[in-house]
């Protein structure tokens, strides 16, 4: 089974700063038809996850555009250019390269200092 | 509006039995795969089982093998989860999630919450 380990697993970051997650996977994530199934969610306290961006950068409709992804094989990384208050909860990276099982990383957690 | 709505979650005991449901609304559910994704306490998302659009193919992670039973009624758009031999630590928020074509899941109901205690 693929491993996703995601560091670190807090972040306290003062508003209007950036922020910056990574996702490492025990294999590449690179499909048999040479995608990679990369996506990240965010939680909010209290919430269902959403999704934020999928298939490693490509960011879902009506994320704003602070958020972005990037990466390849088995590291990945999840940047907010300015962090906001409404930010606050906890991010998962998730493959759906190599399946079953799908497997999230342990996410990381997000406060405003 | 797409929209997952889970239900039957409750208290049960160790070695009990439990049936969630979730019904689909917004999106033409015969056509999307579906997956039962939980969340425990003090956890991170843990993913649970698997189903095709047609219900003809199922996974489940080997924590559930065995135990858990993931089905699906197009002409209802409801997909179930049967839990058997319930165990402690399969105390958890269920959610129910739809898999978006070539892409992977993408909308999240609010879940239901089963708690296993005696």
């Amino acid at each position: 089974d693929i491993v996703l380990t995601q560091s670190p697993l807090s972040l306290s970051v003062t508003l209007g700063q950036p922020a910056s997650f990574s996702c490492r996977s025990s294999q590449s994530l690179v499909g048999s038809d040479g995608k990679t199934y990369l996506n990240w969610f965010q939680q909010r306290p209290g919430q269902s996850p959403r999704r934020l961006i999928h298939k490693v950068s490509e960011r879902d409709s009506g994320v704003p555009d602070r958020f972005s992804g990037s990466g390849s094989g088995t590291d990945f990384t999840l940047k907010i250019s300015r962090v906001e208050a409404e930010d606050v909860g906890v991010y998962y990276c998730m493959q759906g390269s190599h399946w079953p099982p799908w497997t999230f990383g342990q996410g990381t957690k997000v406060e405003i200092k | 509006e797409v929209q997952l709505v889970e239900s039957g979650g409750g208290l049960v005991q160790p070695g009990g039995s439990l049936r969630l449901s979730c019904a689909a609304s917004g999106f033409t559910f015969s056509d999307y795969w579906m997956h039962w994704v939980r969340r425990g306490p003090g956890k991170g998302l843990m993913w649970v089982s698997h189903i095709t659009s047609d219900g003809t193919s199922r996974d489940c992670a080997d924590s559930v093998k065995g135990r858990f039973t993931i089905s699906r009624d197009n002409a209802k758009n409801t997909l179930y989860l049967q839990m058997n031999s319930l165990r402690v630590e399969d105390t958890a928020l269920y959610y129910c999630a739809r898999d978006d074509p070539g892409i992977g899941i993408d909308i999240w109901g609010h879940g239901t919450m089963v708690i296993v205690s005696s």
